[in-house]
């Protein structure tokens, strides 16, 4: 089966850039989705197809991929971005879905 | 405006049969492409896929819980139902039904004990 591994926690200071990454076989051929949780609350995607933001998501937030590996990068991070942060995508035919471990991201 | 909404019993016993409802509205599940989820959380711990109904009624199931799961819909009353047998404990999880990536439901905590 197929598996996207991320770092557990990610801690940066108001201001700084956050770089969360998520590793996996299928991501040179799938696409990459990055959600934000909150707790208590349901996932909301930030990310759309590797590096596309929907509407209404910060300009600070931005996805790119490079191999087998894709960046979620918040820059200027503030304290309402403090939340824990899952990437996802598909099996190699595009039909079943994968989600990483998520990444806790403390903003200090 | 697309909503969805889970619901469903908050505690099951161990060995029960669980069954719960996606409503949802905004959209046709008979739209050619569209697609619908379900997603469990269990308590502090990662997202897992469990399954997906498509407009055209194929269905898909995450292959370790496949044997258990079964995935419908009443395309008229706008509604996907997702049925797991034999739940277990470590069963217990926050269920989502959403559109992914766009649209997610609240989710419904179901907790599994005797």
């Amino acid at each position: 089966s197929y598996e996207l591994t991320q770092p557990p926690s990610v801690s940066v200071s108001p201001g700084q850039t956050a770089r969360i990454t998520c590793s996996g076989d299928v991501l040179p051929n799938q696409y990459a989705y990055w959600y934000q949780q909150k707790p208590g609350q349901a996932p909301v995607v930030v990310i759309h197809q590797d590096n596309e933001r929907p509407s209404g998501i910060p300009e600070r937030f931005s996805g790119s991929g490079s191999g087998t590996t894709v960046t979620l990068t918040i820059s200027g991070v503030q304290a309402e971005d403090e939340a824990d942060y899952y990437c996802q995508s598909t099996d190699i035919i595009g039909t079943s879905v994968i989600f990483g471990g998520g990444t806790k991201l403390t903003v200090l | 405006q697309v909503t969805l909404k889970e619901s469903g019993p908050a505690l099951v016993k161990p060995t029960q049969t669980l069954t719960l409802t996606c409503t949802f509205s905004g959209f046709s599940l008979s739209t050619h492409g569209m697609r619908l989820s379900w997603i469990r959380q269990p308590p502090g711990k990662a997202l897992e896929w469990l399954s997906h109904i498509y407009w055209d009624d194929d269905k898909l199931y995450t292959t370790s819980l496949e044997t258990r799961l079964t995935i419908s819909k009443d395309t008229s009353k706008n509604q996907v139902v997702l049925t797991m047998t034999n739940m277990d404990p470590v069963d217990t999880a926050t269920y989502y039904c959403a559109r992914i990536p766009d649209y997610w439901g609240q989710g419904t905590l179901v907790t599994v004990s005797s």
